[in-house]
């Protein structure tokens, strides 16, 4: 079983802040994906990374992946409170699955 | 497009109850499906996936099943609720050779 650790497991910042949340695991993955959920909803999908080294942007969001392709950062410019919610990684695994991480739970303060 | 439908949306049954909950997917054909359950704020366990109608995998024995009887189709079921068995489930789906999960709203399970 491939595990994905993610840190920190809660992060409340103030409006306008930035915030990093890491994904690390001693294994290689083909490629990762990050979610994000708000109470009550199903996990949505933000981007999925797959070269090592890669850098993706969405809007305010930047997602690197590890060299190694062992880990990836998901970093949040000037936060906003819709950007409140449980930020997830997850990995491909063996036979059709993903693995996930225990997720970060972030909350922005108005 | 592609749709994820779960429902209920929440459910409040006592113990001993059985449980029925249903997903289905429009827009895509032969799509993988996972059951999942979720404790509040935290990852997802997965329970139940699918590859193809009848067939499914158990990750973890416990007091549910699953069955898809049909190609978008995909239902959790268990005879007896336990305690134990509250929680929010979620279903999602993947393409037949992709990684990347969509997931239905949930399914918010409360056994009193």
């Amino acid at each position: 079983t491939q595990l994905l650790e993610q840190s920190p497991q809660f992060l409340s910042i103030q409006e306008g802040e930035n915030l990093t949340v890491y994904c690390n695991s001693s294994s290689v993955f083909s490629s990762l994906q990050w979610y994000r959920q708000e109470p009550g909803e199903g996990p949505v999908l933000l981007v999925t990374v797959v070269t090592g080294g890669e850098v993706k942007k969405l809007k305010r969001l930047t997602f690197q992946f590890g060299d190694a392709r062992k880990d990836s950062s998901l970093h949040i410019t000037a936060a906003q409170p819709g950007d409140t919610g449980l930020y997830l990684c997850a990995g491909p695994s063996n036979d059709y699955k993903l693995s996930f991480g225990a997720g970060t739970t972030v909350t922005v303060r108005a | 497009s592609q749709t994820i439908h779960q429902w209920p949306a929440t459910l409040v049954q006592p113990v001993g109850s059985p449980l029925s909950l249903e997903c289905t997917v429009e827009g895509t054909s032969n799509p993988n499906l996972y059951w999942y359950r979720q404790a509040a704020g935290r990852g997802l366990q997965l329970l139940f996936y699918s590859v193809g109608i009848g067939q499914i995998s158990s990750e973890v024995p416990q007091n549910l099943s699953a069955s898809r009887p049909q190609d978008r189709q995909f239902i959790l079921s268990s005879k007896k609720l336990l305690l134990s068995d509250s929680g929010f489930y979620l279903c999602a789906w993947t393409g037949p050779n992709a990684s990347e999960q969509f997931f239905g709203p949930g399914t918010r399970l409360t056994v009193l």
